[in-house]
Formats: C-alpha cells, sequence, structure tokens
C-alpha cells in the first residue's frame, strides 16, 4: 500500500512538448511538495501547498503549473518542455509541525523526465 | 542566502563508525532532518532534531547544536548496504524545507 505514488516512473519527450507528472497521497497529510533533483543530485523545492493552497513558488519558471484537486493529489504541468528541464522530479508530503514544514517528509518513488 | 554545508563524500569499512557533518545558514530554524536515498531510490527519512542534543534511532544517531549552527548523523556498526547519499535538510519554516547537496558514503568490505 504505497504511501506517496507518481506517475509515471520514466518520460522521454522532445524539446517544446507538454507534460504533467501526477502525485497521490494516502497518508492524510496536510501538506505537498514538489521537488527536482539534477544530474548531480541536489534536491530543490520547487512549490509547497497546503491544504490544496499554493505556499511556496521557488522562482520556479511559470512553465510549471502545479494543480491540486485535494488534499491527495497534487500534479505537476510542464509547458514548453527545455533540456534544462531533465531532472528527476519528486513529490512528497507531510504533517505540519513547528515551522510548518513537518519533520518528516514522505516521498515518492520519482519521475525521472529526460528531454530530447 | 540560505545554504546548507556537508562533505560530498565519505568512504569507510564494513563495521565502522562514520559521522556526516552538516553546518547551516539559514534565515529562520526549527529544526534539522537527515535523509538517505540509494541509487535510482527515493529519499526516506532518517531522524529529526528540534532540540540541542543527541536523538538514537538504532545504528542511526543524529545531533544538533543550535547555538554552533551544525549537526552531524552518525552512523555505527556499518553495513555495506549504508553505501548511499545522506542528506541534511533544515525546516526554515513556511513550509519550506532546504536540503544539503548530499554526502555520499561508501562503505568498504
Amino acid at each position: 500500500d504505497t504511501a506517496v505514488s507518481q506517475t509515471p516512473k520514466y518520460l522521454v519527450t522532445q524539446m517544446g512538448n507538454d507534460k504533467s507528472i501526477k502525485c497521490e497521497q494516502n497518508l492524510g497529510h496536510d501538506t505537498m511538495y514538489w521537488y527536482k533533483q539534477d544530474s548531480k543530485k541536489f534536491l530543490k523545492i520547487m512549490f509547497s501547498y497546503n491544504n490544496k493552497e499554493l505556499i511556496i513558488n521557488e522562482t520556479v519558471p511559470n512553465r510549471f503549473s502545479p494543480k491540486s484537486p485535494d488534499k491527495a493529489h497534487l500534479n505537476l504541468h510542464i509547458n514548453s518542455l527545455e533540456l534544462g528541464d531533465s531532472a528527476v522530479y519528486f513529490c512528497a508530503s507531510s504533517q505540519p509541525g513547528p515551522g510548518l514544514a513537518g519533520e518528516q517528509q514522505y516521498f515518492g518513488p520519482g519521475t525521472r523526465l529526460t528531454v530530447l | 542566502g540560505q545554504s546548507l554545508e556537508q562533505p560530498s563524500e565519505v568512504t569507510a569499512v564494513e563495521g565502522a563508525i562514520v559521522q556526516i557533518n552538516c553546518t547551516y545558514q539559514t534565515s529562520g530554524f526549527y529544526g534539522l532532518s537527515w535523509y538517505q536515498q540509494h541509487d535510482g531510490g527515493a529519499p526516506t527519512f532518517l531522524s529529526y532534531n528540534a532540540l540541542d542534543g543527541l536523538e538514537e534511532t538504532g545504528r542511526f544517531s543524529s545531533f544538533l547544536s543550535r547555538s554552533d549552527s551544525y549537526g552531524y548523523l552518525l552512523l555505527q556498526e556499518l553495513q555495506m548496504k549504508d553505501s548511499a547519499s545522506y542528506f541534511c535538510a533544515a525546516n526554515t519554516g513556511g513550509f519550506k524545507t532546504i536540503f544539503g547537496a548530499g554526502t555520499r558514503l561508501f562503505v568498504k568490505a
């Protein structure tokens, strides 16, 4: 019974295309995140959502548009894909604690995006 | 800017003890987490320190000194399966967590 799931696991596409990644958590958490991990394994926060509301947008290009239809889902749509978007994208969830980010984040398995 | 510094690589032998240090510089701070990530896998939570001192969870322990903006992860009785990347992460408030660049741990037989 997967706690945080993402689809697809792999995504290979051409420059200029539009693609979406879906994320679902069954932990009952209020907060969900998108992270980008580049080839050097640097893990950078992109977005935080709490109770379906966007809280953080970390200077991500507006080609990236997250959508949270409900607390259990946070999807990521990317327009006009560029070579530099190639990375692994992780969805995560947590229950807010002091500082609100939550002590423990649960990560999905990741989506490896390759832009050709 | 906000940043966390940790060594890029550490090598140790099976059965040994290894310490991975992390210093942080953030505008807000609520606690320090540690995550493990195997190649091709997702980060998994190891520990969290909100207060100064040592937290022990099995073979892993984590330490925090807020006055020194410093923490470490201690891995004891190293096993081959501990070979992975380890990330420290600061809870800076406002639903934001900043990760260090990760420390690659190589465990040799």
